[in-house]
């Protein structure tokens, strides 16, 4: 079975400082790994995926096999990037749904 | 940009009583998908569609559950006779295609909040 494990439900960090969201994962095979991030009275919308190797609004997340992670990163927290992160992992052979963790709220202050 | 509507955004109901959910996906996209979030809990895969078919659905999808696409645009999640503990948040997604290319990306609407008293 798969499985996403967030181990923070909170995470308050000052302005300027680096932020890391932690992700672990657990599956069998070789999974897509995703972080959706919710806005406060907005959508789930995709910040960024494995696949893409980019780099969004600041954040990277790089996914290492060998310690099944898939952490989020931002060198320089600024107040706007207080939300809800969800990670989420989509399994490469059939595809289609998306497995969540319980999601990590990120409060950046001054 | 276009988006995924649903509606109504809050819908309160009484235990044992039909619910029917409404979404609009974005209307170049084949695949359709609900999930839900328990307060306080995780965002939890329902059933996904795709040519008119159910292409995969979780425990949760037991038989009190349906959806369909009735017409051309909207996608329906009907809950039959609604219990205390379906009371959550539903979220409708869809995307182009159910690959692993940027474009096959799931888009999520801004979610429906089912109260049942």
């Amino acid at each position: 079975a798969q499985r996403v494990t967030q181990p923070e439900k909170l995470l308050s960090v000052f302005k300027g400082a680096p932020v890391e969201l932690k992700c672990n994962y657990s599956y069998s095979g070789s999974p897509e790994l995703f972080w959706y991030v919710q806005y406060s009275r907005q959508r789930l919308q995709l910040l960024l995926r494995h696949i893409s190797r980019e780099s969004i609004k600041g954040f990277t997340a790089d996914l290492n096999k060998g310690e099944t992670s898939f952490h989020l990163k931002k060198p320089f927290a600024q107040e706007e990037d207080s939300a809800m992160y969800y990670c989420a992992l989509q399994n490469t052979g059939t595809a289609s749904k998306l497995t969540f963790g319980t999601g990590t709220r990120l409060q950046v202050t001054l | 940009e276009p988006e995924v509507t649903q509606t109504p955004s809050h819908q309160v109901t009484q235990m044992g009583q039909e619910v029917i959910l409404r979404c609009v996906p974005i209307s170049n996209h084949l695949y359709f998908y609900w999930y839900r979030q328990i307060l306080g809990q995780k965002v939890e895969f329902l059933v996904s569609f795709y040519n008119n078919e159910i292409s995969e659905k979780s425990e949760i999808f037991d038989d009190q559950f349906s959806v369909e696409r009735p017409d051309g645009s909207n996608f329906t999640l009907k809950i039959r006779s609604t219990k205390l503990e379906d009371s959550a948040m539903y979220f409708c997604a869809s995307s182009v295609g159910a690959g692993l290319s940027l474009a096959d990306t799931q888009y999520f609407g801004p979610g429906t909040r089912l109260t049942v008293l």
